[in-house]
């Protein structure tokens, strides 16, 4: 079978450094997205990998390591605004988009 | 850029009507487009992938007849879910892909903000 895993839910302080990891089993492997999605409200693009290694991008970069079928989203200077659920999606196979649980950050000030 | 409009973003039914839902690629043309339903502090559960101009695929589970999805253009599809019931109330999200090697990223989900649908 196909498997995302993330943790249910992480707490961290505002401007301090998160890191959010996801861990995959799937047939095939053309990809995996990071998106960001707050409460009541639908998912946003934050990050694709396809290669190893790290993508930057502002506040927030991710990690990927193929052999390992691991990433990570690593968000620094935290935020209130960043409180939100990150979903973890790997792209198997047939290109289709296999979707993690999601992972509730929790921002204290 | 890689703008998806949904329209209406809330609805509330009686039970037994219809409920037909827009989901349009504002910028970019979208070969394929998905539809998703949410239950509250769920994941999303993908219903059914929609390729403009043929027939869409539906999940294991998914009513094809009661969810019903129409892809008529490269920018718009509809999802229309009949003789709605209680149970039926989610938050329903569309997604659009933009065509290979263009704009938007290829294969990246663009998603709409959403539509709530209450029945009652």
């Amino acid at each position: 079978g196909q498997n995302i895993d993330q943790p249910t839910e992480m707490t961290a302080t505002e401007g301090a450094i998160v890191q959010i990891n996801c861990t995959y089993q799937t047939s095939g492997f053309n990809g995996l997205f990071w998106y960001q999605q707050h409460a009541g409200e639908a998912p946003t693009f934050l990050s694709y990998n396809v290669l190893d290694g790290l993508e930057e991008k502002g506040r927030f970069s991710s990690f990927l390591s193929r052999s390992k079928g691991y990433s990570y989203l690593l968000l620094k200077e935290l935020q209130m605004k960043d409180s939100a659920s990150y979903l973890c999606a790997v792209v198997d196979s047939n290109y289709q988009l296999i979707w993690g649980a999601g992972t509730k950050l929790i921002i204290k000030p | 850029g890689a703008v998806v409009s949904q329209h209406p973003s809330r609805v509330i039914c009686k039970s037994g009507t219809s409920v037909k839902i827009e989901c349009r690629s504002l910028d970019f043309q979208a070969t394929t487009m998905f539809w998703y339903r949410q239950f509250p502090k769920q994941s999303l559960m993908l219903m059914a992938t929609s390729n403009e101009g043929s027939k869409a695929t539906y999940e294991q589970g998914v009513e094809k007849d009661k969810f019903l999805i129409n892809h008529a253009s490269l920018t718009l599809s509809t999802l229309t879910v009949t003789s709605a019931h209680p149970e039926d109330s989610s938050f329903y999200i569309c997604s659009a892909r933009g065509l290979a090697g263009g704009f938007p990223m290829p294969d990246t989900q663009y998603f709409g903000p959403g539509t709530r649908l209450t029945v009652l």
